[in-house]
């Protein structure tokens, strides 16, 4: 199985400031097809988790254009540029381009 | 608009099964897989399996192969979840999500918990 492994883990940010979480797999996320199959999800307390960015750098419809995605393959980041109060929760980098799925451990957005 | 909608929250006993049910509407149900999702209390996410609603086709995780069956209804554009022999480390919301390769449209989640 792909091991994702996301640093850090908790994320104390000033807000307007910005912020980014890293995520690192065991092995490269290319696949056979060309396409690197590695998202970012965000999960706000209580809710469901919600797509942000797929395909490492494509922001989901309706994400603000804060959010951004880079990266290739076996190191990726999730960047804020400017951190909003709404912004609090655990993000999740998933990797799809094997089975299983896997997820990195999730990191802990929260306002300093 | 893209929507899945979960059945409810259920409370079972160990060694008992459960199944649970995802609504799909707004989209051809038959053209994007489906996963399966679940999250322990104060824990991460683990992805189950994924389903084809077009031909059936299944991948489950290893470590619940055993016990976990995907299917799809396309009559009603419902995917169904049924784990069985459940245990107390069980407990966890499961959800389902569109699946495009990645996860863009998620269930609202259901909460199975499993105590005697």
């Amino acid at each position: 199985d792909i091991v994702m492994t996301q640093t850090p883990l908790s994320s104390p940010v000033t807000l307007g400031q910005p912020a980014s979480i890293s995520c690192r797999s065991s092995q490269s996320l290319v696949h056979s097809d060309g396409n690197t199959y590695l998202s970012w999800l965000q999960q706000r307390p209580g809710q469901p988790p919600t797509l942000l960015i797929y395909n490492v750098s494509n922001r989901f419809s309706g994400v603000p254009d804060r959010f951004s995605g880079s990266g290739a393959g076996t190191d990726f980041t999730l960047k804020i540029i400017r951190v909003e109060a709404e912004d609090v929760g655990v993000y999740y980098c998933m990797q799809a381009t094997q089975f299983p799925y896997t997820f990195g451990q999730g990191t802990k957005l929260e306002i300093k | 608009q893209v929507q899945l909608v979960q059945s409810g929250a259920e409370v079972k006993k160990p060694g008992a099964s459960v199944k649970v049910s995802c609504k799909a509407s707004g989209y051809t149900f038959t053209r994007y897989g489906i996963s399966w999702v679940r999250q322990a209390p104060g824990q991460g996410l683990e992805w189950m399996g994924w389903i084809s609603p077009y031909n059936g086709n299944t991948k489950y995780a290893q470590k619940n192969e055993d016990r976990v069956t995907m299917t799809t209804d396309t009559s009603t554009r419902t995917a169904y979840m049924e784990l069985r022999s459940l245990r107390s480390d069980d407990t966890a919301v499961y959800y389902c999500a569109r699946d495009l390769d990645y996860l863009d449209y998620w269930g609202q989640g259901t909460l199975v918990t499993v105590s005697s």
